[in-house]
């Protein structure tokens, strides 16, 4: 596709709830990120992929989250027993190499709401 | 632990006029700087990606520079217009081989026609 594309775009678990959130990066992007964005504030580190390897998983806040990406394309961000605070924007981002070296491309993201 | 500040938090200035943008970083040993746009309800476009051996990088009316050593980026947007809109992140990540961002606040530019 043309860009990174997420779904779905809007969310709504009642706590305890099981969510899963999916990125489709653009294809050929080797590097692939997850970020918490709540509102007003900057989006904050979640985990980190690098093709199939995910290399970095320091933000994940809590063993409730989890992320794979077993083919090195798309990618699902799993929340479970979701919590209040859980809620927020998730952003998934992609590029080509190491992202230090080129720019990030950021999906709309998916605005989770947990009630 | 790497803190990205930016200031001010909002920013309201009229149409045509050159304005700058600050961030400042508490960890100068960073590999990169990037300036990102977010429009409301929309994921971040980067603008601008500054090398740590960079001082300038320049896109269209946009200048972003880097002062490494006192932890100091800006953003220069010349003759700004409504379309300018939006809020303004900045991003460190820190020396090659972590791959992460670290995000400031951002800074909400408003643009008066």
């Amino acid at each position: 596709g043309a860009g990174v594309s997420q779904s779905p775009r809007y969310k709504v678990a009642k706590r305890g709830q099981d969510v899963a959130l999916r990125c489709d990066p653009i294809s050929g992007h080797v590097s692939l990120f997850w970020y918490q964005q709540a509102l007003g504030q900057g989006p904050e580190f979640l985990t980190y992929f690098q093709n199939e390897a995910q290399l970095d998983k320091s933000g994940l806040p809590s063993d409730r989250f989890f992320a794979e990406r077993p083919e090195g394309s798309v990618s699902t961000l799993k929340i479970q027993r979701t919590q209040q605070e859980d809620s927020a924007v998730y952003l998934c981002a992609s590029s080509f190499r190491q992202a230090t070296n080129s720019p990030l491309h950021f999906g709309n993201g998916t605005r989770l709401t947990v009630t | 632990k790497q803190e990205v500040t930016q200031i001010p938090a909002a920013l309201s200035v009229p149409e045509g006029e050159n304005l700058v943008l600050n961030c400042s970083f508490t960890d100068s040993a960073i590999y990169n700087l990037q300036w990102f746009r977010q429009d409301p309800g929309k994921g971040l476009t980067s603008l601008l990606l500054i090398q740590s051996s960079q001082r300038e990088q320049t896109s269209g009316r946009l200048n972003a520079s880097l002062d490494k050593s006192s932890g100091r980026s800006t953003l220069y947007i010349a003759a700004s217009q409504p379309g300018d809109s939006a809020t303004y992140l900045c991003a460190v990540s820190t020396y090659f081989g972590n791959e992460k961002l670290t995000f400031g606040t951002g800074t909400r530019l408003t643009i008066i026609p």
